[in-house]
């Protein structure tokens, strides 16, 4: 069946260090995908995403990377801050606005 | 401008009760969608309503149900609680030339 899905459920790393959050994903159709970041008590954040048609896309100290081949999506965290703690949840797109949830990573970032 | 808002924050609720939750799309919005977080758990898709009408659902029973108002607005119904329908639930929206999906805080639901 079709899932997407993340490789750890925790990831910590020191302040000042980078972050790598991995997502698998199963569906060769989905043609677009989503980092959101959740925060204690709210609701998800979007981060960056993705098309199918692209392998990497950069925004400010986060990056995505796409790999169609393996069906393998990361999001790269750059200097990561104690302002980064949260779940972040790669998500695919199908259809019209129909999103997929992984179950998420807990990022914890040490001072 | 004011992003998505939901209410109420906090719910209780004991089993078979009905519920209904309310979200107020991003000003320029036209699509909903609900999600189900349970504790620990990635969102999951319930519903998306567009043009007042359901355009697309995941795999929720009809006990949840969904309106859709002409200012865009939408309520989330649930019948008959269920101890396992305690979760948050969140409100999307969408409109526009990309289709970005906005999220409000959400609904923390509790079935006892």
């Amino acid at each position: 069946g079709e899932s997407v899905g993340l490789h750890l459920p925790t990831l910590s790393v020191q302040e000042g260090d980078n972050s790598i959050i991995n997502c698998a994903y199963s569906n060769s159709a989905s043609d677009y995908f989503i980092w959101y970041k959740q925060e204690s008590g709210k609701g998800p954040q979007f981060i960056i995403d993705i098309r199918s048609n692209m392998d990497k896309r950069q925004g400010q100290r986060v990056t995505v990377l796409l790999n169609k081949t393996v069906k393998h999506l990361s999001l790269q965290i750059a200097a990561t801050q104690p302002g980064d703690s949260a779940v972040y949840f790669c998500a695919e797109r199908r259809g019209n606005n129909d999103m997929r949830f992984g179950a998420g990573t807990r990022l914890t970032v040490k001072p | 401008d004011a992003g998505v808002t939901q209410s109420p924050t906090h719910l209780i609720k004991t089993r078979g009760q009905q519920v209904t939750l309310r979200c107020s799309p991003k000003s320029g919005h036209d699509t909903v969608s609900w999600y189900q977080q349970a504790l620990g758990q990635g969102p999951q898709f319930i519903f998306q309503y567009y043009e007042e009408e359901e355009r697309q659902r995941g795999n929720f029973p009809d006990r949840f149900s969904g309106h859709q108002f002409p200012n865009y607005s939408s309520e989330l119904n649930v019948n008959a609680l269920l101890l396992g329908d305690s979760a948050l639930y969140l409100c999307a929206s969408s409109g526009g030339r990309y289709n970005e999906q906005f999220f409000g805080p959400g609904t923390r639901l509790t079935v006892l």
